[in-house]
C-alpha cells in the first residue's frame, strides 16, 4: 500500500535556526496537510495545500511557517526561526482530490520529531 | 469552530475485556468521522471512518463505531481487546461546511494487561 514518507524522523535544532521538514505524499494525491502534536497534547491542524497554494491554515501557522511544493513529489514545511515551543511531532498527510461532500480520508506519514534546544 | 471531546484519557483493561471509547463533537451539521490509532513509536493509522449510510461502521482489527447523530457521538468499541491493542486512540471530525480540516480529540491511551 502506498505510504506518505517523512524525513528526517528526528531533527534536533538550536533555537533561532531555520528548519525544513520534508514529506513525500502519495503520488496520485492532490491535497496536502501538516499537523503537529506537542507531547501530551492533541494533534493540531497547521495548514492544507492544494494546487500550489495554501487552502486553509490555523492560527498556529503564523509568519514563521511556510509550505512549499518545490517539485512534483516533495511537500515541505519550513520554520524560519525556531522557538522552544515549536518542539513537537510534525505529521504530514495527503488525500485524493476532495469530491463534493465526499471527503477522502487523509493518509498520515510517520512524523518528524522536532526538538528545539 | 468544531471541537472534539474524548472523555477517557487513560483506560486500562485486561485481555478479553470489552472496550468502549467515547467521542463527542460539537457541530450539528454534516460531518465525517474517523478513528485513528497510534501505536508506540508509529504513525497514525486509520481504524475506521463514517461518511454516510449505516451508522454502525466496522473497521480493521475487530473495531467498530456507532454514529449517533442525536448525541453527537461516535464511540469506538471492540468486544474483546488484546495486548496488541495497547495504543493511543484519536477521534477526528471533518466539518464538511468549513473545508477539509481535521479536528482531533485529545486522544485516549489504552493499556491492555496480558
Amino acid at each position: 500500500e502506498p505510504e506518505v514518507t517523512q524525513t528526517p524522523s528526528h531533527q534536533v535544532t538550536q533555537m533561532g535556526q531555520e528548519v525544513i521538514l520534508r514529506c513525500v505524499p502519495i503520488s496520485n494525491h492532490l491535497y496536502f496537510y501538516w499537523y503537529r502534536q506537542i507531547l501530551g497534547q492533541k494533534v493540531e491542524f497547521l495548514v492544507s495545500f492544494y494546487n500550489n497554494e495554501i487552502s486553509e491554515k490555523s492560527e498556529i501557522f503564523d509568519d514563521q511557517f511556510s509550505v512549499e511544493r518545490p517539485d512534483g513529489s516533495n511537500f515541505t514545511l519550513k520554520i524560519r526561526s525556531t522557538k522552544l515551543e515549536d518542539s513537537a511531532m510534525y505529521f504530514c498527510a495527503s488525500s485524493e482530490r476532495m469530491r463534493h461532500r465526499s471527503n477522502q480520508p487523509q493518509h498520515f506519514g510517520d512524523g518528524t520529531r522536532l526538538s528545539i534546544l | 469552530a468544531q471541537s472534539v471531546s474524548q472523555h477517557n484519557h487513560h483506560v486500562i483493561l485486561s485481555e478479553a475485556a470489552s472496550l468502549e471509547l467515547g467521542c463527542n463533537y460539537s457541530y450539528g451539521g454534516t460531518v465525517n468521522l474517523f478513528w485513528y490509532v497510534q501505536y508506540p513509536g508509529q504513525h497514525l493509522q486509520l481504524l475506521l471512518k463514517y461518511f454516510s449510510g449505516d451508522p454502525l461502521v466496522k473497521g480493521i482489527k475487530g473495531f467498530e463505531a456507532e454514529f449517533i447523530k442525536s448525541k453527537f457521538s461516535f464511540n469506538l468499541r471492540k468486544p474483546s481487546v488484546q495486548w496488541s491493542d495497547t495504543a493511543e486512540y484519536f477521534c477526528a471530525v471533518i466539518d464538511t461546511n468549513t473545508g477539509n480540516q481535521f479536528y482531533f480529540g485529545t486522544g485516549t491511551s489504552l493499556t491492555v494487561i496480558p
